[in-house]
């Protein structure tokens, strides 16, 4: 089971960016999967939750309006695209699988899988 | 959304020790709370969920309780490889939020 996170750079100020992660050994459609990301520093913050049919999203209040979060499970791919990058967008993101839905219903899980991480600098 | 604050930030101890984190949510969680390790240059680690059950493959050394707005992670006998970051998270809402980490040094 692996998650490899991709497309991350240095960026300007008010510039966009999609990152991309790519899943493998599971069943991709079975999860739901988030956005965690460290800025230099400083601790973890959940950026971005998506289910796996794509049903919920939520965002983080820190980037809300700012950021889409996006699936293709037919390629196990999921995708965070980010607008009008600002400096404290900077740092490390990863891709995580967590929580799944079932029965119509989606529910919350721990964060269990984990990719390396991909590198956002804005300035 | 749900806050959560951990303490202390920072904890001094040797190998051997037996160290605790504590970790408060801003308003009821029922057990909905998981503890990650971080070390530098890798990815975090996922140890305990559900408050108290371990992760397969974590060392039963590491020991979660706690529910509703209180939760403790208790290391026992710490091990070189145990100097890290620690983080609680809760996942009782999709917006799930983290602890600001407390660093085992």
């Amino acid at each position: 089971e692996h998650l490899v996170e991709s497309g991350g750079r240095l960026v300007q100020p008010g510039e966009s960016l999609t990152l991309s992660c790519a899943a493998s050994g599971f069943v991709f459609s079975d999860y739901s999967m988030n956005w965690v990301r460290q800025a230099p520093g400083k601790g973890l913050e959940w950026v971005a939750y998506i289910s796996s049919l794509s049903g919920s999203i939520y965002y983080a209040d820190s980037v809300q309006g700012r950021i889409s979060v996006s699936r293709d499970n037919g390629h196990y791919l999921v995708f965070l695209e980010m607008k009008n990058l600002r400096g404290e967008d900077t740092g490390l993101y990863y891709c995580v699988r967590g929580g799944y839905c079932h029965g119509g219903r989606c529910f919350s899980a721990a964060l269990d899988l984990w990719g390396q991480g991909t590198g956002v600098s804005v300035s | 959304d749900i806050q959560m604050t951990q303490s202390p930030s920072t904890v001094s101890a040797s190998v051997g020790d037996t160290i605790s984190i504590r970790c408060r949510a801003s308003q009821p969680i029922s057990s909905f709370l998981a503890w990650y390790q971080h070390k530098p240059e890798t990815a975090p680690k996922l140890l305990i969920y559900q408050a108290s059950t371990l992760q397969d493959g974590v060392p039963s050394r590491f020991v979660g309780i706690g529910s509703g707005t209180d939760f403790t992670l208790t290391i026992r006998g710490l091990q070189p490889d145990d100097f890290a970051t620690y983080y609680c998270q809760q996942y009782a809402s999709f917006s799930h939020t983290f602890g600001q980490g407390s660093t085992v040094e």
